[in-house]
Formats: structure tokens, sequence, C-alpha cells
């Protein structure tokens, strides 16, 4: 069974304050990691898709990497507007598959 | 614009009630997911439909839930009787044309069962 562990649950950052975010997975053979950004009474936002160990992509402030354990989204100078919840979700390869399986989340607060 | 439209936003019913939840992803592609959250369980897929055919169910909670997808641009989620820990977000998400694997959502129906 495919299983994603985020970490931390919750982080509290001041603007300017750099961190980064935690996405363990375990997978019978990935296809694809993806990070989400939510925010509050909205649908999740697709930010990143990564597929193979080593792969970095960036976004303004937000760089994702992949390992093949784990993935971080490091949040670079961190202003109040990145402030939501972020969600890693893995995708199995193999065949029509195209389910997500998603960890729960971390929220992210940046402080003014 | 995420390309799927959701209906209604915010549903309130009471216990035993039939709940209908519609989904339309403009983009008409041949992918259709449902997912549920909570605050305890997280994002779960509930069903996923291929050209219009259900291939994975096995996130539905039970017999109370069903959904169709009776064309490309539409789908139901229904839940008859309705019971208050169906309380939830649902959301239904759809991939664009040429891209099968990223999965883009709609706004999500927030459901309250009294």
């Amino acid at each position: 069974e495919d299983q994603v562990t985020q970490s931390p649950e919750a982080l509290r950052l001041q603007e300017g304050e750099s961190s980064s975010l935690n996405c363990s997975y375990t997978v019978s053979g990935l296809r694809g990691l993806f990070w989400y950004r939510q925010d509050p009474g909205k649908g999740p936002e697709f930010l990143f898709t990564l597929y193979s160990a080593g792969e970095e992509k960036e976004k303004e402030r937000l760089k994702a990497t992949l390992t093949k354990k784990e993935s971080f989204l490091h949040i670079t100078a961190p202003k109040p507007e990145d402030s939501a919840t972020y969600l890693c979700a893995v995708q199995a390869g193999g065949g029509s598959n195209y389910k997500l399986t998603f960890g729960k989340g971390t929220l992210l607060t940046v402080n003014p | 614009d995420a390309g799927v439209i959701q209906s209604p936003r915010h549903e309130v019913t009471e216990m035993g009630q039939e709940v209908t939840l519609r989904c339309k992803p403009i983009s008409g592609h041949d992918y259709l997911f449902w997912y549920r959250q909570t605050m305890m369980r997280g994002l779960e897929l509930l069903i996923y439909f291929n050209n219009n055919v259900p291939i994975d169910d096995s996130g539905m909670p039970e017999d109370r839930f069903s959904a169709k997808m009776p064309n490309a641009s539409f789908s139901t989620l229904k839940i008859q009787p309705s019971e208050p820990r169906d309380s939830a977000v649902y959301f239904c998400a759809a991939p664009r044309l040429f891209s099968r694997e990223t999965q883009y959502f709609g706004p999500g129906t927030r459901l309250l069962v009294l």
C-alpha cells in the first residue's frame, strides 16, 4: 500500500526565514510525486511534479527536490502570501492507474 | 481556473436525506476523480472513472455512496441515506489534455450532515 508522511504538521516562520517541508513516501514504483498548495476553503492547486530521484523544480520562492525515499519543498525568503497548507502526493507507476495518495499536509504560516 | 466546476459549493442536510454532488470538468478529459477531505483522514480517493467507466471504487466507504459519469463532461456522487460522519469536503479532479498524470481540482463541496 502506498504511503505518504509529511512533516512537520505545522510550521510557523517569520517573513524572510527560509525553511523546508518534508515528504517521505513508500510506493510500488513511482510514476510521479506531486506538490499542491491549498488555501482555506479552496481546492488543492498544483505546484510541481517530480519524476525521478535527483530532479529539482522551482517556482518563485519554492523549490522541490526528490530522492528515492523523500521529497523536500524548500521555501526561500517566504512572504505572508505563502501561508497555506502544502500537500504531497504520490502516483504509482504502471498501466493506466493515475490515482494519487496524499499526505496529510503541512500547514505553513508566515508572519510579517 | 482549474477547469473543474462543482455544485453545490455548500450543502447542509439532515441525517437520512439524499445528497447529490455534481462535477463538470470543462476539458472533457477521459479521467475523473472524486476525493473526500477530512481533518482526521486528510484527502482520500473515493472513486475514479476512465472513459465514463468506474475503474477503482475501493475508496467508496459503503453502499450508501454511489457515483456515475453519464458522459465525459459530467459526474455525480450520491449519498443515500446521509449520516453525520459523511460531513467533509468533497473534491472532483480531472487531468488536462496532454497531461494525464497531473490532476486539477475543483473548488469542492462542503457537506454538513446534521
